[in-house]
């Protein structure tokens, strides 16, 4: 089992849809959760981190964390075509393990 | 303020040869890391230094990869007799001091070695 999984896609999206992207992880002890944006042939660019339960708003983008099911989400409301790349899920575990773990990413495409 | 900045972008060797990437981290993150990503791919993790010590190693592929951080600032990681598996982009993140930290990552060099 992988430690950070996510579906590789392509997920296609309207513009002006709400894009979901999912993400589980198998280690219990993490403590923190990263979405990053990597655009083709650029590096990653972080969007949102969720530390707790819950949900985790900033502008178009919501984070969930359901540490219970050990699945962390992104949705990103009014998708526009900027939003095409692909989104990558990242996990640290507990404090003192500073790596981070990423998932392989979820290649979005939004159709205008 | 500026990013991080990661020096060269691309670099091609030949197969044996030795390599050097600079990393600058932004200003005053005391945190340094290095991944490795090829395509298709997340980045995998490298090497990780607090400070001017590596912290965690536990990411480096062999013994022909090493990477120092002489005075807490700037970075190298340095691949001895690069092989054609060692082609990939290297990325360098760097974060603030903190428990819930946050990683921000460099522009890559893309390494090709023929």
């Amino acid at each position: 089992q992988k430690e950070v999984e996510q579906n590789s896609g392509p997920l296609s999206v309207p513009e002006g849809a709400i894009a979901s992207l999912n993400c589980t992880y198998s280690d219990r002890v993490s403590q923190s959760f990263f979405w990053y944006r990597q655009y083709s042939g650029k590096s990653p660019e972080l969007i949102m981190s969720i530390y707790s339960n819950g949900d985790k708003e900033d502008g178009r983008f919501t984070a969930q964390l359901n540490k219970a099911s050990q699945y962390v989400s992104l949705l990103i409301r009014d998708s526009q075509p900027s939003d095409s790349a692909t989104y990558l899920c990242a996990v640290k575990s507990n404090f003192g393990n500073e790596k981070l773990t990423f998932g392989t990413g979820t290649r979005l495409t939004i159709i205008p | 303020g500026a990013g991080v900045s990661q020096t060269p972008s691309n670099k091609v060797t030949e197969k044996g040869k030795y390599v050097e990437l600079r990393c600058d981290p932004i200003s005053g993150h005391t945190a340094l890391y290095w991944y490795r990503q090829s395509l298709g791919q997340g980045p995998e993790f490298l090497i990780y230094f607090q400070g001017t010590g590596a912290a965690d190693d536990s990411g480096l592929p062999n013994d022909r990869f090493f990477a120092v951080r002489p005075e807490g600032s700037v970075s190298t990681l340095k691949i001895q007799r690069t092989e054609r598996g060692d082609s990939a982009v290297y990325l360098c993140a760097s974060s603030p001091l903190g428990s819930y930290n946050e990683q921000f990552f460099g522009p890559g060099t893309r390494l090709t070695v023929l």
